[in-house]
């Protein structure tokens, strides 16, 4: 079973308006976390903001917050105010803790926003 | 505060042949993770160093092997290569002691083409 689902392959917005990114995750350990990364073009994976899976709030960080519904394992990423250095792909990711403690990451398939002047 | 580097940026080689990649971490930080990202895919985790050892690994052959040095920096080694084997390889640094809010950051990435 995929462990992040990632169902929209591409998103338009129009400048300056907000958009969500859809991501959905699978676990049965109560304690995780929840990454998002931006990928331009140019290929590096840019940290956007971190859920934690005890945090009592939801994560925001400038113009990315993190819709954080625990019942429905969802971490939907709102990003307000759109710009066009905002096209990219999106990935939502996921951290269990690991038995050796190595915490890798685990990520979805990604969606590609476009942002439309 | 010097990020995450890797090199080489692009890489062609031929089936069979072997190839190493290399990656320095952002200052700071002692472990290093390899990912490999397929055209149109999320990135796949290959392995995690920390204190030179490798501490985890993720579902890819014996082909995939990994060193890390003294000063933290790591090495990606293929060996026979496949066509399959093309991707984007990534390299995240992190620290040991963050546990499951320390956030991995990652280099820009090494494109390796099999031919």
């Amino acid at each position: 079973a995929q462990k992040i689902t990632q169902t929209q392959p591409g998103m338009f917005v129009q400048e300056k308006e907000a958009v969500t990114l859809d991501c959905t995750y699978d676990t049965s350990d109560p304690s995780y976390g929840l990454f998002w990364y931006k990928q331009p073009s140019s290929g590096e994976m840019i940290f956007l903001i971190y859920q934690g899976s005890y945090d009592q709030q939801n994560a925001t960080e400038g113009r990315y917050s993190l819709n954080f519904q625990k019942a429905r394992k969802s971490a939907n990423l709102v990003i307000s105010a759109s710009q066009l250095g905002d096209s990219a792909m999106y990935f939502c990711a996921m951290r269990e803790p690991g038995i050796t403690g190595a915490n890798n990451l685990f990520f979805g398939t990604g969606t590609r926003l476009t942002v439309i002047p | 505060d010097a990020g995450v580097t890797q090199s080489p940026t692009h890489l062609i080689k031929t089936r069979g042949q072997q190839v190493t990649l290399r990656c320095s971490p952002k200052s700071g930080h002692d472990t290093v993770s390899w990912y490999q990202q397929a055209l149109g895919q999320g990135p796949q985790f290959i392995f995690q160093y920390y204190e030179e050892e490798e501490r985890q690994r993720g579902n890819f052959p014996d082909r995939f092997s990994g060193h890390q040095f003294p000063n933290y920096s790591s090495e990606l080694n293929v060996n026979a290569l496949l066509l399959g084997d093309s991707a984007l390889y990534l390299c995240a640094s992190s620290l040991a002691s963050g546990g499951l809010t320390d956030t991995q950051y990652f280099g820009p990435g090494t494109r390796l083409t099999v031919l």
